[in-house]
């Protein structure tokens, strides 16, 4: 199974600054990932994901996710990020079970 | 109009009691999830059912039952609850067919269980 690993655990931004988080997973073979975001007391909603095709990949909210395959790398990453995205983050990849990230708070100050 | 539902939404009881926990999917998936999220919101699967067939069973303990009496719904009961099974704990589904393409997972809301 996938090992998914996120560079950071708590990032803290202001409104209007850019947002990059780091995603890292484990296996060089078929491999699709996601990036899900959990919004305070709410469930897990999907922001984007990758399977094949144009390694960058946009999702909803204006974020934007990478896949370097060299790199075993999806990182996400956002030009100017709003409160209303503070939540936490996850990264997942899916061979035969979706793995999880640790996750990574994301807090933006007004 | 809700994709994934759970009930309930929260869940507060004594130790060593059993309690259940719904799942139902309207989106005609053909596999559904348990996933416990810690206190650090750690996510981790717990088990997975296709067409009604487990087959993803991480290490859990044997305290923990899940069972889909079909492909929309799938339970979990849980007997003898410990302090350590305070989480939340959340549904989801997805489609796998034969492919594998479409594979997203979709979540519910999730039941926050907690144990005194």
């Amino acid at each position: 199974a996938q090992s998914v690993s996120q560079h950071n655990h708590h990032v803290i931004l202001s409104e209007a600054a850019s947002l990059e988080l780091g995603c890292n997973y484990s296996y060089g073979g078929t491999v699709n990932l996601f990036w899900y975001v959990q919004y305070p007391g709410q469930h897990l909603q999907l922001l984007l994901k990758y399977f094949s095709g144009d390694p960058l990949v946009k999702g909803i909210k204006g974020f934007e996710a990478e896949f370097i395959k060299s790199k075993f790398s999806f990182n996400l990453r956002k030009p100017s990020v709003q409160w209303s995205d503070t939540a936490e983050y996850f990264c997942a990849a899916n061979d035969y079970k979706l793995s999880f990230g640790a996750g990574t708070t994301v807090t933006v100050r007004a | 109009d809700t994709a994934v539902s759970q009930t309930p939404k929260y869940l507060v009881t004594q130790m060593g009691n059993d309690k259940s926990i719904k799942c139902e999917q309207n989106l005609g998936h053909d596999t559904m999830y348990w996933y416990k999220q810690d206190s650090k919101k750690f996510l981790k699967i717990m088990f997975s059912y296709n067409n009604k067939e487990l087959i993803i069973n991480e290490t859990v303990p044997n305290r923990f039952s899940p069972k889909s009496p079909d492909k929309a719904h799938l339970n979990l009961h849980i007997n003898s609850l410990e302090l350590g099974d305070s989480a939340v704990y959340f549904c989801a589904s997805s489609y796998v067919g034969i492919q594998r393409e479409s594979e997203t997972q979709y979540f519910g809301p999730g039941t926050r269980l907690l144990v005194l």
